[in-house]
């Protein structure tokens, strides 16, 4: 079975500064799909960015880029420019590209605080 | 109107009392998911389907059962709640892999609290 592991409980940030949220992940899989969501105080779920393994380059959108180790399992989410609106719970997630497609294993979260 | 809702946003309760969750969709969408938000454990799947007739388990589905009325429609329910089903309860829907246009992207409704006393 997949693991996704979050060990950064919490972290905080300086607005206009950038942050790096950490993410691995634990598969035998060759096919599969990454995603960072996040969750603001109204408990709504929002994608924000989304990494096809085959692919070598880092997906980007606006602020938020991803740096995608597939060797070293790992997957971070660096958000530039830090807006207040970031603060949020921040959670990666993993998906299998295979017939189990669609269910998604989820990390523990991290909680962003941004600082004015 | 929200693509997908959840119905009741919040929800109190008390041990052993049968509990319904229900989830609607206008997405079309043929797969749909429950998940369960618990502090410090992230979102853990509880069941999921992949069309009317396919009903499967994910990883945490004892003591919750689910119902798939209609493509759009997919209930979950608490037989006897017990206090450990406190939490953040997800439905989400997403759409056939390989379909043209397919953005895939899992999209969730706004959750429901249940809290089991």
């Amino acid at each position: 079975a997949q693991t996704v592991t979050q060990s950064q409980p919490e972290m905080s940030v300086q607005e206009a500064e950038t942050v790096t949220l950490s993410c691995t992940y634990d598969t035998s899989e060759s096919d599969y799909y990454l995603f960072w969501y996040k969750q603001p105080p109204s408990r709504q779920m929002i994608l924000v960015i989304r990494q096809e393994a085959y692919k070598q380059q880092n997906a980007t959108e606006n602020r938020f880029s991803v740096n995608f180790q597939k060797a070293a399992k790992s997957f971070s989410l660096k958000i530039s420019d830090s807006q207040l609106g970031d603060a949020a719970m921040y959670f990666c997630a993993y998906r299998s590209g295979g017939t189990s497609y669609g269910k998604l294993t989820f990390g523990q979260g991290t909680i962003l605080t941004v600082h004015p | 109107d929200a693509d997908v809702t959840q119905t009741p946003r919040n929800r109190i309760t008390k041990t052993g009392k049968r509990i319904m969750l229900e989830c609607s969709q206008t997405k079309g969408h043929d797969r749909m998911y429950w998940y369960r938000q618990d502090p410090g454990l992230g979102l853990r799947l509880i069941y999921y389907s992949f069309d009317v007739k396919d009903i499967n388990k994910g990883e945490i589905s004892d003591g919750y059962s689910v119902s798939r009325q209609a493509q759009a429609k997919f209930s979950l329910s608490l037989e006897s709640a017990i206090p450990n089903q406190t939490a953040l309860y997800f439905c989400a829907t997403s759409d056939l892999p390989g379909r043209a246009g397919v953005r895939d992207t899992q999209y969730f409704g706004p959750g429901t609290r249940l809290t089991v006393l």
